[in-house]
């Protein structure tokens, strides 16, 4: 499995474009990048998977340049409650058996 | 309907009880998983069955016992709980790749 490097936390205003970014520079050629958001007192939840370019959701947006060694969620004008903690994780295919392993994640503050 | 469920949700006992803590999923998924998180908000895996076999058991004390009666329940036997052991509990179920679906969790309080 890719280890993964984010930032330990990040701050943000109401209304502001989030950027968080996640260093991956051993991925395979197989791995995908996957990004979960977990709410203070609930599980993890799935955000969004890429593999290269540009991956949008109603959600968050997802920028994996052409080395494939980073990538960047973004969260558009985010609001209070988007207020979380951003995992990222990068391993080898998108279906069978997958082992799924969390890092220290990135915890994002959202302020008014 | 709640697609994993985890129960109880809050669970406080004594140094040296057994517990057990259950998870059910209603989305057909063939893999499952057990998920420990500490003070630190550290996620670290414990174990991870597929269609009802044991795929990851991740150096977890053998206090630990999971068991998966079938495909849909995945629950988690602790023995002769410790302090060491109060942490927030997930189960999570997932079809393939590297999405999952995670529960409510469980707060187990060891005192």
């Amino acid at each position: 499995l890719a280890k993964t490097t984010q930032p330990i936390s990040m701050d943000s205003y109401e209304g502001q474009e989030v950027n968080i970014t996640c260093s991956h520079n051993n991925i395979a050629t197989n791995d995908y990048i996957t990004w979960y958001q977990q709410f203070p007192s609930q599980g993890p939840r799935f955000i969004i998977q890429g593999y290269k370019t540009k991956v949008t959701n109603e959600v968050a947006s997802l920028f994996i340049p052409a080395d494939r060694k980073s990538s960047t969620l973004s969260l558009p004008r985010v609001s209070l409650s988007d207020t979380a903690v951003y995992y990222c994780l990068v391993g080898g295919g998108n279906t069978g058996f997958q082992k799924l392993v969390f890092g220290t994640g990135t915890r994002l503050l959202v302020s008014p | 309907d709640t697609a994993v469920s985890q129960t109880p949700k809050y669970l406080v006992t004594q140094m040296g009880n057994d517990k057990s803590i259950k998870c059910e999923q209603n989305l057909g998924h063939d893999t499952m998983y057990w998920y420990k998180q500490d003070s630190k908000k550290f996620l670290k895996i414990m174990f991870s069955y597929n269609n009802k076999e044991l795929i990851i058991n991740e150096t977890v004390p053998n206090r630990f016992s999971p068991k998966s009666p079938d495909k849909a329940h995945l629950n988690l036997h602790i023995n002769s709980l410790e302090l060491g052991d109060s942490a927030v509990y997930f189960c999570a179920s997932s079809p393939s790749g590297w999405v999952a679906f995670f529960g409510q969790g469980t707060r187990l309080t060891v005192v």
